[in-house]
């Protein structure tokens, strides 16, 4: 079973639509989770980033995450054509600045005007 | 505010050149420094980390190295490149140890 699982997609949804992204992880010892977008032929650009538990609202988005679960969402309202890229999910046991974040492959996000 | 920058933003080398990628930030201290390469269909993957000047910790035994010859520099090479090596590589950088990698602008490689 790998570490953290993502739907590679694509999803394709129309503007304005809310969109669901999810990724499910099988170590119980991760504390911290972060969201990242990345666009075509960029570096990742970090979104959200929560530890343990809860929600966490920021704009037109909103970070969930499901200890118990050992699932986490990133929903966005109000979805944007400029909204399109693929977003990757990521989760450690400390914060990420010891080298052991672990990453989800990604889903390609297409929001049509 | 902290800036990475990374160079070349784009490069084509012939099987068995050496490589030379850079990457430097700006307005910290002291930061963790990171090489991560992207592959098509096969996420990020973690090849260097470094907590500070000439401490290089590699994650992935293959024919890349990495050096930090300063605090905020941080240099992904190879003596002889492989077909395999081509792909999207990425410099991060983050500071304490709750906090999170931050990413550059990346540089796409391809080998022929």
């Amino acid at each position: 079973q790998k570490e953290v699982e993502q739907d590679p997609g694509p999803l394709s949804v129309p503007e304005g639509a809310i969109v669901s992204l999810n990724c499910t992880y099988s170590n119980s010892a991760f504390q911290y989770f972060m969201w990242y977008r990345q666009y075509s032929r960029k570096g990742p650009e970090l979104l959200m980033y929560t530890y343990s538990s809860g929600n966490k609202e920021d704009g037109r988005f909103t970070a969930q995450v499901d200890k118990s679960s050992k699932y986490i969402s990133l929903f966005i309202r109000d979805s944007q054509p400029s909204d399109s890229a693929t977003y990757l999910c990521a989760m450690s046991r400390y914060g990420g600045s010891q080298g052991n974040l672990i990453f989800g492959k990604g889903t390609k996000l297409s929001v049509k005007p | 505010s902290q800036t990475i920058h990374q160079w070349p933003a784009t490069l084509v080398q012939p099987v068995g050149s050496p490589l030379s990628l850079e990457c430097t930030v700006e307005g910290t201290s002291n930061p963790n420094l990171y090489w991560y390469r992207q592959a098509a269909g096969r996420g990020l993957q973690l090849l260097f980390y470094s907590v500070g000047i000439g401490q290089i910790s590699s994650e992935v035994p293959q024919n890349l190295s990495a050096s930090r010859p300063q605090d905020r520099q941080f240099i992904l090479s190879s003596k002889k490149l492989l077909l395999s090596d081509s792909g999207f590589y990425l410099c991060a950088w983050g500071l304490s140890r709750i906090d999170t990698q931050y990413f550059g602008p990346g540089t796409r490689l391809t080998v022929l």
